[in-house]
């Protein structure tokens, strides 16, 4: 195993558009968590997963912005009718049930114009 | 309201210099702290993972340490060298959830 893998790794979109990101975790992880990354800022938690369940979510995960883990393994997240503050690197990271340390893919950095 | 500060945001030191990296928490119930890499426009890498029942942690060239009274973790670099250059982050568990909780990070650039 690779390690968390992330797809695509760059987007650009334009305004308006809605845009889905991929995330495979570490194949025996059952815990899976979507960050979002803002130019000189450090990651920020937008929701975690529990097998297929979402289990937790940030108030920055407005109404545009859905995720989901359909079979406890790869997760999507999807933003609807971006916007050009939307525009960020996002992290996936997975771990296992008592495991502390998240294990972080390489991002997928998206640019809205 | 739960905070993590790193600073200097930026460092720059010249090549074989050991340096100290600083992180302070506001959340005293911490019960571990990571410290993590982040080369630029990459994801990060897991360096060093400290329990609060710990004091230090080693892996190599580095050293962290962690003390829970005083809010600060320090990350220690000996023998500083040109790939060292990234950003570090440190992150403790937000206070009753599982995800992290980061703080800003400290751009390091090791001169040759």
């Amino acid at each position: 195993d690779t390690g968390v893998s992330q797809n695509p790794r760059h987007k650009i979109t334009k305004r308006g558009q809605n845009v889905t990101f991929r995330c495979d975790p570490i194949s025996e992880h059952n815990r899976l968590y979507w960050y979002r990354q803002t130019l000189g800022q450090g990651p920020e938690f937008l929701t975690y997963f529990q097998n297929e369940a979402q289990l937790e979510k940030s108030r920055l995960l407005s109404d545009r912005f859905s995720a989901e883990r359909p079979k406890g393994s790869f997760s999507t997240l999807e933003i609807q009718r971006t916007e050009q503050g939307d525009s960020a690197m996002y992290l996936c990271a997975s771990s296992w049930d008592g495991q502390e340390t998240q294990y972080f893919g390489p991002g997928t950095r998206l640019l809205v114009l | 309201k739960q905070e993590v500060t790193q600073i200097p945001a930026a460092l720059s030191v010249p090549e074989g210099e050991n340096l100290v990296l600083n992180c302070s928490f506001t959340d005293s119930a911490i019960y571990n702290l990571q410290w993590f890499r982040q080369d630029p426009g990459k994801g990060l890498t897991s360096l060093l993972l400290i329990q609060s029942s710990q004091r230090e942690q080693t892996s190599g060239r580095l050293n962290a340490s962690l003390d829970k009274s005083s809010g600060r973790s320090t990350l220690y670099i000996a023998a500083s060298q040109p790939g060292d250059s990234a950003t570090y982050l440190c992150a403790e568990p937000q206070t009753g959830a599982n995800n992290l909780f980061f703080g800003t990070g400290t751009r390091l650039t090791v001169i040759p």
